[in-house]
């Protein structure tokens, strides 16, 4: 069955530190997807990252950054540099296609805050 | 506009009485989903569309939910005689298969 497990409740950093979120899934299928998406305290989820478990294709932008490691299961997400306006709780994802369907599955989240 | 919507972005109601929330996707996706969201918590699928297949309702928590989508458009999810733990954020998502979800900035549903 599918299962996304993020440990970190909640993370407080420095401005300008780095920051790691960890993300742990568990799927039986071969193929799949995951993502990270943010929420910031306006409520509106927003996506960050898409990463496919078959190729390299993936999508990156500024300062994020993930460790995508199969033999591990996990699927790790990395500020560089943060800032006061990441904070916010991040949800890891998985969808698997099962059946030909994509139901999506949330952890649980990690509310991160950096502080000034 | 290009994005998700979602209406009413609040909703204040009398416990018994029935809501209905409505989502306009990204036009295209073929793909929509609803999801549930108690304060401070993660979210919580409740119903899957794709296309012309049938829904995946596997999430609903009760029968007194129930959502339907005409076409790849518009969907509505309707929640009779509610309760006071109904109460929750209720998020509205669309994609293509597989690829990134898109959320709607949600309705916030709040049963006295």
């Amino acid at each position: 069955a599918q299962k996304v497990t993020q440990a970190q409740t909640e993370i407080s950093v420095v401005e300008k530190e780095d920051v790691t979120l960890d993300c742990v899934y568990e799927t039986r299928d071969t193929t799949y997807y995951l993502f990270w998406y943010k929420q910031p305290p306006s409520g509106e989820l927003v996506f960050l990252i898409r990463r496919n478990s078959f190729d390299e294709q993936n999508e990156i932008s500024g300062r994020y950054s993930w460790n995508f490691q199969k033999s591990t299961s996990s699927f790790n997400f990395t500020i560089t540099a943060s800032q006061v306006v990441d904070s916010a709780v991040y949800f890891c994802a998985l969808s698997e296609t099962t059946s030909g369907t994509y139901k999506y599955i949330f952890g649980t989240g990690t509310r991160l805050k950096v502080l000034a | 506009g290009a994005g998700v919507s979602q209406s009413p972005s609040n909703k204040v109601t009398e416990k018994g009485k029935d809501v209905e929330l409505r989502c306009d996707p990204i036009s295209g996706h073929t793909a929509l989903y609803w999801y549930r969201q108690r304060l401070g918590q993660g979210l919580e699928f409740l119903i899957y569309f794709q296309g012309n297949s049938a829904p995946d309702k596997s999430g609903l928590p009760s029968d007194r939910f129930s959502a339907e989508r005409t076409g790849e458009s518009v969907s509505t999810l309707t929640i009779q005689r509610t309760q006071q733990e109904d109460s929750a954020v209720y998020l509205c998502a669309s994609s293509f298969p597989g690829r990134a979800q898109y959320f709607g900035p949600g309705t916030r549903l709040t049963v006295l």
